[in-house]
């Protein structure tokens, strides 16, 4: 099984909707961190938390809120899809500052 | 100007050249992540560094942090190497949250 899993991995829907993106881990880390990847753009971070108590905005969190429910466990939401939403959502984990990331394998968001 | 560049973007090999992916950056980092995207979009960790070099199999990872700069060099590069590397700093004195993302390298390596 994968140590951080992504659900749904593809997902439609129409502007206005309120969608959630899933993500839970088993490598038992702190830090976690949601990131969207357009084409032709890097990798731009959303959200991050570094424990239950303790979540950040990113770079492009308008539009977008989260939830840490456990250690294991830390949401995305779009609570009113719009079309320029539309990207690769990926979840990671880290154990530490500046440690490595594991990845989850992406959730391919269409709003239409 | 951004603040991670990749240098190429796209990179076409023939199996069993010696491949070489740069990266520059403009700002004072603690440490340099090289990742490799697949064609199906997962995303793998390959190095973390912060000074000098690091090797796995075939991969080979070093840093110069006088000059900003770090490569990727594949050794007799094989069909499945094809992917995207994507290069990333964490900005000194930043949080794991500052991570800067360069835009990738496409690399295809041809049989």
């Amino acid at each position: 099984d994968a140590d951080v899993t992504q659900t749904p991995r593809n997902r439609i829907t129409k502007t206005g909707k309120r969608i959630m993106l899933e993500c839970s881990q088993t490598k038992g880390h702190d830090r976690m961190y949601w990131y969207r990847q357009d084409p032709g753009l890097g990798l731009r971070l959303i959200y991050y938390s570094f424990d239950v108590k303790d979540i950040n905005k990113g770079e492009i969190s308008d539009g977008y809120s989260v939830s840490r429910q456990a250690q294991a466990k830390f949401s995305l939401s779009l609570e009113s899809a719009i079309p320029n939403q539309t990207a690769l959502y990926f979840c990671a984990t880290s154990r530490g500052f500046g440690e490595k990331l594991f990845f989850g394998s992406g959730t391919q968001l269409s709003v239409l | 100007k951004n603040e991670v560049e990749q240098s190429p973007q796209n990179l076409t090999a023939q199996e069993g050249e010696f491949i070489t992916i740069n990266c520059s950056y403009s700002v004072g980092i603690s440490a340099l992540h090289w990742l490799q995207q697949h064609p199906g979009g997962g995303i793998v960790s390959l190095f973390m560094l912060s000074s000098g070099k690091k090797k796995h199999g075939r991969l080979i990872a070093t840093i110069n942090i006088q000059e900003k700069h770090s490569s990727l060099h594949i050794t007799a590069s094989h069909p499945r190497d094809s992917a995207v590397y994507i290069c990333a700093v964490l900005n000194y004195g930043g949080s794991q949250g500052n991570l800067i993302f360069g835009k990738g390298t496409k690399l295809s390596v041809k049989p």
